[in-house]
């Protein structure tokens, strides 16, 4: 059982770029979710997709698209990177239960100058 | 709107001191308040999940415990491998809402 896996593990873009970054479990988790993490303001939602087949925004989506490919991957693109998405990118799962803990990956850390 | 707070953003202590961290929280209706643990340069791992004032859980030298204003994460004769940031969440009771709330963390030094 690998969990959350991420690829990249790193990334460094010049800004107007285009990337995915790539997220995918096996635990046959339903939701999937895409959060950055920046010194001192914590995690924030970026996109998360409840179930296959919908996605939704989050707190910062400005930016950023996503795509449900199955119930296994959930890819989230910068379509024209911006120095204001450096940042480190965590993509996490949980699965339908009442404990709604949710597991993370190992995170993507992407500089964009 | 949902807000986590956590203090204090740094701890150092010597191994053996004991010590708490806090994790103060508004939100409309909780439907759980969780903690993880990061390691500098990975991503958070469960630690425990809190779903009622008055709900205590243990893991080896940590015992979180829960009030309906705050969270509390005590740590037991702490050793250097409990160094790491501490996150605190909360999921609310609104069920369009899936994601959780996070605080910014407390970093936690424990020196031999």
């Amino acid at each position: 059982n690998a969990g959350v896996t991420q690829t990249p593990k790193f990334q460094v873009l010049k800004t107007g770029q285009s990337m995915t970054l790539q997220c995918a479990q096996d635990m046959n988790h339903n939701s999937m979710y895409w959060y950055r993490q920046d010194p001192g303001m914590g995690l924030r939602l970026i996109y998360y997709s409840a179930s296959e087949g919908t996605t939704d925004k989050g707190e910062v989506p400005n930016g950023y698209n996503v795509s449900r490919l199955n119930k296994r991957e959930f890819s989230l693109r910068l379509e024209s990177a911006a120095p204001s998405q450096t940042s480190v990118y965590f993509c996490a799962s949980n699965g339908h239960t009442d404990t709604y803990e949710q597991y993370f990956g190992p995170g993507t850390r992407l500089t964009v100058t | 709107e949902d807000q986590v707070t956590q203090s204090p953003e740094a701890l150092r202590l010597q191994e053996g001191e004991s010590s708490s961290l806090n994790c103060s929280y508004t939100v409309s209706g909780l439907r759980g308040l969780f903690w993880y643990r990061q390691d500098p340069g990975k991503g958070p791992e469960f630690l425990f999940t809190l779903y009622s004032a008055g709900e205590e859980k243990e893991k080896e030298r940590l015992k979180a415990t829960l009030t309906k204003k705050e969270s509390f994460l005590h740590i037991t004769a702490p050793k250097p491998e409990d160094s790491a940031t501490y996150l605190c969440a909360v999921r609310p009771l609104d069920t369009g809402r899936r994601a959780l709330t996070f605080g910014s963390g407390t970093r936690l030094q424990v020196q031999p």
